[in-house]
């Protein structure tokens, strides 16, 4: 069965530190990627998406990540984090032309002011 | 405009008893989702529903799950005999489907239910 996996469960870091969340995949197929926000107290909303093209994609507040196909990974990365960035991170799996999203756990991060 | 919105909020109930749980998605959405997330895990798929297709409900845990959705827009997940595992948030998502699906999901609030 397919699966996501995000092994970093809680990270954290200082202000102005880098940051990347790995997130991996099992599917051997064309796949959708995303990344999802939860900031406390709001709805889960979308950080970014890769469907197809540059593997590096740019979304909002300067987060950007990677798909390397190859290592099947989608990692998130940000060069300056903010004390604003404290949420969960959830990166999400969809295989292309199908509707179904598989949700890795989520990863806790909490920013340092 | 209106995001998705889900009602209640908060739901504390006993063990045995039985809840609804309302999800109204955002308007002209054809896709609606609902998702269940328990502490420490992702979010689980429970059921999906589009247009007046017959909806996919291979994610419901057992059949004390059942959900419709009325009229292509309201949904409602109802959980019979609520059981202790039943408690966590629930989240209803709703997108356009767009071709071959791929477009973004839109989630609500979600309703935390406890059952005692």
């Amino acid at each position: 069965a397919q699966s996501v996996s995000q092994h970093n469960h809680h990270v954290i870091l200082s202000e102005a530190a880098s940051l990347e969340l790995g997130c991996n995949y099992s599917y051997g197929g064309t796949v959708n990627l995303f990344w999802y926000v939860q900031y406390p107290g709001q709805h889960l909303q979308l950080l970014l998406k890769y469907f197809s093209g540059d593997p590096l994609v740019k979304g909002i507040k300067g987060f950007e990540a990677e798909f390397i196909k190859s290592k099947f990974s989608f990692n998130l990365r940000k060069p300056s984090v903010q004390w604003s960035d404290t949420a969960e991170y959830f990166c999400a799996v969809k295989i292309s032309g199908t509707y179904k999203y598989i949700f890795g756990t989520g990863t806790r991060l909490k920013v340092l002011a | 405009g209106a995001g998705v919105s889900q009602s209640p909020s908060n739901k504390v109930t006993e063990k045995g008893k039985d809840v609804e749980l309302r999800c109204d998605p955002i308007s002209g959405h054809t896709a609606l989702y609902w998702y269940r997330q328990s502490l420490g895990q992702g979010l689980e798929f429970l059921i999906y529903f589009q247009g007046n297709s017959a909806p996919d409900k291979s994610g419901l845990p057992s059949d004390r799950f059942s959900a419709e959705r009325t009229g292509g827009s309201v949904s409602t997940l109802t959980i019979q005999r609520t059981q202790q595992e039943d408690s966590a948030v629930y989240l209803c998502a709703s997108s356009t489907p767009g071709q071959g699906g791929n477009n973004e999901q839109f989630f609500g609030p979600g309703t935390r239910l406890t059952v005692l």
